[in-house]
């Protein structure tokens, strides 16, 4: 199986900061990497595909950039409504494995 | 408007089974997969396996292969997904997702609004 990797594990920033989150892969996975934002008690909500293409309806304060084995997530200007549980998913191999989840908070 | 409407909660006994519905709405269910997704209390997410509905084609996560069913009724747009020989590691909430193919790559999306399933005595 491929493992995700995602650091960091939580975090905490302002209203307005720039936020990176990052995934790693075990092995190549292309660009067949996805990222989910999850609220409390909500389903997964599909915020880009492909490593960098954009969901319609997410706000363009959303970017994914990154191939093979890395990969980055970026909240450009950190809103209040960001605060969520961030994940990314492989696509490439079988099973579709899923990193452990990026948790962010607004100070 | 594009959803998966998921059956309600169940509460199960170790050994016993349950089947949980999802219900497309908004588009056509014989073009896209439909893919299960679990996540235990407080945990990260699992994939479990996905169907065709247009051929139903399936592939399961190997650590349920022998205990995990997925089905569909296309007359109903209706994707079902039965666990059997349940453990109390299978409570989780379970998510179906429409996957889809777009830039070359899959993408899961909408999710259904999960179903909670308990294993309990």
């Amino acid at each position: 199986d491929i493992q995700m990797t995602q650091s960091p594990s939580s975090l905490s920033a302002s209203v307005g900061d720039r936020v990176t989150i990052t995934c790693r892969a075990s092995q190549s996975v292309i660009n067949f990497l996805n990222w989910y934002q999850q609220k409390p008690g909500k389903a997964p909500n599909l915020l880009i595909y492909a490593a960098s293409s954009l969901q319609s309806g997410v706000p363009s304060r959303f970017s994914g950039s990154g191939s093979e084995t890395d990969f980055t997530l970026t909240i450009s200007s950190l809103q209040p409504e960001d605060s969520a549980t961030y994940f990314c998913q492989q696509t490439y191999g079988r099973p579709r494995t899923f990193g452990q989840g990026t948790k962010l908070e607004i100070k | 408007q594009v959803q998966l409407v998921q059956s309600g909660a169940e509460v199960k006994k170790p050994g016993a089974s349950v089947k949980v519905s999802c219900k497309a709405v908004g588009y056509t269910f014989t073009s896209y997969g439909i893919s299960w997704v679990r996540q235990a209390p407080g945990q990260g997410l699992e994939w479990v396996g996905w169907i065709s509905p247009s051929n139903g084609n399936t592939e399961y996560a190997q650590k349920l292969n022998d205990r995990v069913t997925m089905t569909t009724d296309t007359s109903t747009s209706t994707a079902y997904m039965e666990l059997r020989s349940l453990i109390y590691d299978d409570t989780a909430v379970y998510y179906c997702a429409r996957r889809g193919a777009a830039a070359g790559t899959y993408r899961f999306d909408p999710w259904g609004q999960g179903t909670l399933v308990i294993v309990s005595s």
